[in-house]
């Protein structure tokens, strides 16, 4: 599974959009990007996964780069319990949903 | 429909020891996979089981080990205990086959300590 590049950290104000960047430059043509998030103390919770398109679903949108190289998770209006860690994973389909997770990056939403 | 449980919630042991950690699979889901998460540090994959037979392992020695039942229910086993096996473990299930094969369910995990 390719690896993926993210910040360690950000910080958004509340109510604001938090765009958070990955960088997976190695993916390949069959690989989908997901994005998972773990608040403390919980189990990590699907969020969304694209191949090539922007998809968006009643949590996020994830914008895709046409090269494929890089992605980005927007929250479009960040809330307190949006804190959390987000990881940003990249998977063959077929390969029985083993996920490689990384460092993953902590979103701080601030008031 | 009833999410993914995980027992115990807290365990200590002690170096050497054998333990056994529980995961309850989501109802309907058919796969379920065991990840190692160190403080401070994303979750390590370390196997998944599909209709009862290992489907795949990560950079784990054999002495973690697992099982997986026909209610689709797994166990975690680790023998030999050492301390840097202290961490939460935390289960997910998923359905492999169906619309949705793309979630992963988390369960809520079990932390584990070593002395």
């Amino acid at each position: 599974d390719a690896k993926t590049t993210q910040p360690p950290s950000m910080d958004c104000a509340e109510g604001r959009a938090a765009n958070l960047p990955c960088n997976h430059s190695t993916i390949s043509g069959n690989e989908y990007v997901y994005w998972y998030r773990q608040i403390h103390s919980q189990g990590p919770q699907y969020i969304i996964h694209g191949l090539k398109n922007n998809e968006t679903n009643e949590m996020a949108s994830l914008i895709i780069t046409e090269d494929r190289k890089s992605s980005t998770l927007i929250l479009p209006h960040a809330t307190l319990r949006d804190t959390a860690v987000y990881y940003c994973i990249v998977r063959v389909r077929n390969n029985f949903n083993k996920f490689y997770f990384g460092s993953g990056t902590k979103l701080n939403v601030k008031p | 429909e009833t999410g993914v449980t995980q027992s115990p919630t807290h365990l200590i042991k002690t170096r050497g020891q054998q333990v056994t950690l529980r995961c309850s699979s989501q109802s309907g889901h058919n796969t379920v996979s065991w990840y190692q998460q160190a403080l401070g540090q994303g979750p390590q994959f370390i196997f998944q089981y599909y209709r009862e037979e290992e489907n795949g392992r990560g950079n784990f020695p054999p002495r973690f080990s697992g099982l997986q039942f026909p209610n689709y229910s797994s166990e975690l086993n680790v023998n030999a205990l050492e301390l840097d096996d202290s961490a939460l473990y935390l289960c997910a299930s998923s359905l492999w086959g169906g619309d949705r094969i793309h979630e992963q369910y988390f369960g809520p995990g079990t932390r584990l300590t070593v002395t």
